[in-house]
């Protein structure tokens, strides 16, 4: 079963706005990530926060984790209509290099 | 670098055949995934090697998938005979030992259509 839900599936706000994109999952992790992909390119990897970890920041990005509630948030802050593309949480588990992904959130950001 | 490279990056087929797709991960990466895309089931992982060796194959959807990656720098996906149902676009992933840890770096993709 998929481990991280991503909600909601599809997003569309106005360029400046913020945008916030959640992701839920069902088992203890140790760590979750963030990626982008747009329409017809592969995943690129955003932003790593580990299980010790309660918030991380990168650029226009921040990233809460909540173990207890076993949620995260992306947050991209004066979104840009570049930043339209599919965002997916992945979570890893154990000493493998192993993630599990969820299926994503549609972001569309309208100039 | 230059990143995870994938070829073909299209693939059209006849259902029946043979396909093989191909994967070059960033030099010196120890991790090699190979995952599967589709509109209803999302991105699953296939299998993933660890300096060569496969660890998890169970990914695998059935025995008309195989992958082998017989060195550092090279994997292929096989899958043979290939099916409509297998339509989707195939990713490949490296991964480096001890970097941020679990930072996956993706290559563009092949897209593949069995007909």
């Amino acid at each position: 079963s998929q481990q991280g839900e991503e909600d909601p599936q599809a997003l569309s706000i106005q360029e400046g706005e913020n945008a916030t994109m959640n992701c839920s999952y069902k088992t203890s992790i140790n760590n979750l990530q963030w990626y982008r992909q747009n329409s017809g390119r592969g995943l690129v990897h955003l932003i790593l926060i580990r299980s010790n970890e309660r918030e991380k920041h990168s650029g226009r990005l921040r990233v809460t984790l909540d173990t207890s509630k076993k949620s995260s948030s992306l947050l991209i802050t004066a979104s840009r209509a570049a930043d339209t593309a599919s965002y997916f949480c992945a979570t890893g588990k154990g000493s493998n290099y192993k993630l599990t992904f969820g299926k994503g959130t549609l972001l569309t950001v309208n100039p | 670098d230059a990143g995870v490279i994938q070829s073909p990056r299209h693939e059209v087929t006849e259902m029946g055949q043979e396909v093989t797709l191909r994967c070059k991960p960033i030099s010196g990466h120890d991790y090699l995934f190979w995952y599967r895309q589709t509109m209803m089931r999302g991105l699953e992982l296939l299998i993933y090697f660890n300096n060569n060796v496969p660890i998890d194959d169970s990914g695998m959807p059935e025995d008309r998938f195989s992958a082998k990656m017989p060195n550092a720098s090279f994997s292929t996906l096989k899958i043979q005979p290939s099916e409509p149902r297998d339509s989707a676009v195939y990713f490949c992933a490296s991964s480096l030992t001890g970097g941020l840890g679990y930072e996956q770096y993706f290559g563009p993709g092949t897209r593949l259509t069995v007909t």
